[in-house]
C-alpha cells in the first residue's frame, strides 16, 4: 500500500487566490511527521513545512499552511495568495518514528502546480 | 541556514566510467546524510542511508557495489558510480539531516546532479 498518496498530478491556480494541495498517509507508527517540499524547474528541493503526529495545532510559515486531520490521516497544504513563482512540483512526505531517529523520508508521487496569471 | 551543496550539478560521461558526486553540509553537522534518485516526472526513490564513520544502509534492489556510498565526515558524503551505463542517467540528491533544524529531524537537500551516460 502506497504510504503517500498525492492524488493530484496537476493543479491549476489563478495568481492571488489559494490553493490546497491534498496529501494522505498510511501509517500504523504513533509518531512520525509530515513535510512538504517544493521543486521547482532547477530540481532542487525546498523545503516548506513540518507537522508532527503530536502537534496540536496546525502548522504555519507565511503562505502555506498544513491542514493536518489525524483523524482521516491528511495533510493538505494551503497556499494563500499564489504567486507566479509558485508554480512548481509539490512533494508530501513522511518520515515514520520519532524524530530524533535517522528514518529517511517516504515521498509522495507529487503535484505539478501551475499558477496562471 | 542549514545549506547543502552537491557538485557537480551536471555531469555527462561515456559508458562504462566512474562518476563521483559531493554532497556537503556548509553551516551544520550532519550525522546522516540520504541519497536519492530521481526520474523524469517521477517522485524521489530513497537509494541508502549515509552515516558518519559505518557503512551505508543500502534500500533493496539497489546495487551497493555500483552506488558506492562514503561518509568520512560530518559534512561530506561522495556516491561514486562505477562503471555507468545509460540506464543510470538520472537526476541524484542527497540531504542531510539536521539536529537543530526548527522541526528537529528536517532534512535539506542539495541542488541535485543530473548525470548523463552516454
Amino acid at each position: 500500500a502506497q504510504k503517500i498518496t498525492q492524488t493530484q498530478p496537476g493543479m491549476f491556480v489563478q495568481e492571488k487566490e489559494a490553493v490546497t494541495l491534498d496529501c494522505t498517509y498510511d501509517t500504523s507508527d504513533p509518531s512520525y511527521g509530515l513535510f512538504w517540499y517544493k521543486q521547482p524547474s532547477s530540481g532542487e528541493m525546498i523545503f516548506l513545512i513540518y507537522q508532527g503526529s503530536y502537534d496540536q495545532q496546525n502548522a504555519t510559515e507565511g503562505r502555506y499552511s498544513l491542514n493536518f486531520q489525524k483523524a482521516r490521516k491528511s495533510a493538505n497544504l494551503v497556499i494563500s495568495a499564489s504567486q507566479l513563482g509558485d508554480s512548481a512540483m509539490y512533494f508530501c512526505a513522511m518520515r515514520e518514528g520519532t524524530s530524533g531517529s535517522a528514518r529517511q523520508l517516504t515521498f509522495g508521487s507529487g503535484t505539478q502546480l501551475t499558477v496562471l496569471p | 541556514g542549514a545549506v547543502v551543496s552537491q557538485h557537480p550539478s551536471r555531469v555527462i560521461c561515456k559508458s562504462g566510467t566512474s562518476v563521483k558526486i559531493e554532497c556537503r553540509s556548509l553551516d551544520f553537522q550532519a550525522t546522516t546524510m540520504f541519497w536519492y534518485r530521481q526520474f523524469p516526472k517521477q517522485s524521489l526513490m530513497l537509494m541508502a542511508t549515509s552515516n558518519e564513520g559505518s557503512k551505508a544502509t543500502y534500500e533493496q534492489g539497489v546495487e551497493k557495489d555500483k552506488f558506492l556510498i562514503n561518509h568520512a565526515s560530518l559534512t561530506l558524503s561522495t556516491l561514486t558510480v562505477t562503471s555507468a551505463h545509460p540506464e543510470d542517467s538520472s537526476f541524484y540528491i542527497c540531504s542531510a539531516k539536521s539536529q537543530g533544524s526548527p522541526s528537529t529531524d528536517t532534512q535539506y537537500f542539495g541542488p541535485g546532479t543530473r548525470l548523463t551516460v552516454l
